[in-house]
């Protein structure tokens, strides 16, 4: 069965320290695997999607990697804006699959 | 990017009652449109899927009596709920499509249902 799954739950940082949100999946036939932000009482808003292993997206602060087996998306100097739930999902066959999230934090 | 509306933005409303919720997208043409529902700290749940013109397929253990979606354009979607009651008190997500299951999927901001 495909899984998605986030780690850690989670993640408290001081403004300005660089971390890392891991999104680990077992699907068949990936189509795209894709990250997304939602702030409390909000829809999701779409950050990226990687297609392929070894593809890289960058966008401000945030870089998302993928790997044949884990998705990593990297947060350099986060400022407290950038705290929200960071989801991630994976397109396999017809279903979209969420990630339950990662809850960052940042406090100045 | 693409933007993808919701009306009503919340709603409340007496058990028994139907409410029904629309989803739009505004700057482009969704092959495809699907409704989720969301419980407070926990991810999106895929409810059911829509394609224009078709019918919705619906996720095991989703009533589609009782949740009733139509897609009846390229740009609209809806969700009835019908006879509501408090355990379906949520917040009811839509998002779009364009294309094929490569395409990314834009999200609406989401409505909050309230059933007293």
């Amino acid at each position: 069965e495909d899984q998605v799954t986030q780690s850690p739950e989670a993640l408290r940082l001081q403004e300005g320290e660089s971390s890392s949100l891991n999104c680990s999946y077992t699907v068949s036939g990936l189509r795209g695997l894709f990250w997304y932000r939602q702030d409390p009482g909000k829809g999701p808003e779409f950050l990226f999607t990687l297609y392929s292993a070894g593809e890289e997206k960058e966008k401000e602060r945030l870089k998302a990697t993928l790997t044949k087996k884990e998705s990593f998306l990297h947060i350099t100097a986060p400022k407290p804006e950038d705290s929200a739930t960071y989801l991630c999902a994976v397109q396999a066959g017809g279903d979209m699959r969420f990630g339950a999230g990662t809850r960052l934090t940042v406090k100045p | 990017g693409a933007v993808v509306s919701q009306h009503p933005s919340w709603v409340i409303c007496k058990s028994g009652t139907s409410v029904k919720i629309e989803c739009r997208s505004l700057d482009f043409q969704a092959t495809t449109m699907f409704w989720y529902r969301q419980f407070p700290k926990q991810s999106l749940m895929l409810m059911a899927t829509s394609n224009e013109g078709s019918k919705a397929t619906y996720e095991q253990g989703v009533e589609k009596d009782k949740f009733l979606i139509n897609h009846a354009s390229l740009t609209l979607s809806t969700l009835t709920v019908t006879s509501a009651h408090p355990e379906d008190s949520s917040f009811y997500i839509c998002s779009a499509r364009m294309g094929s299951s490569y395409n990314e999927q834009f999200f609406g901001p989401g409505t909050r249902l309230t059933v007293l």
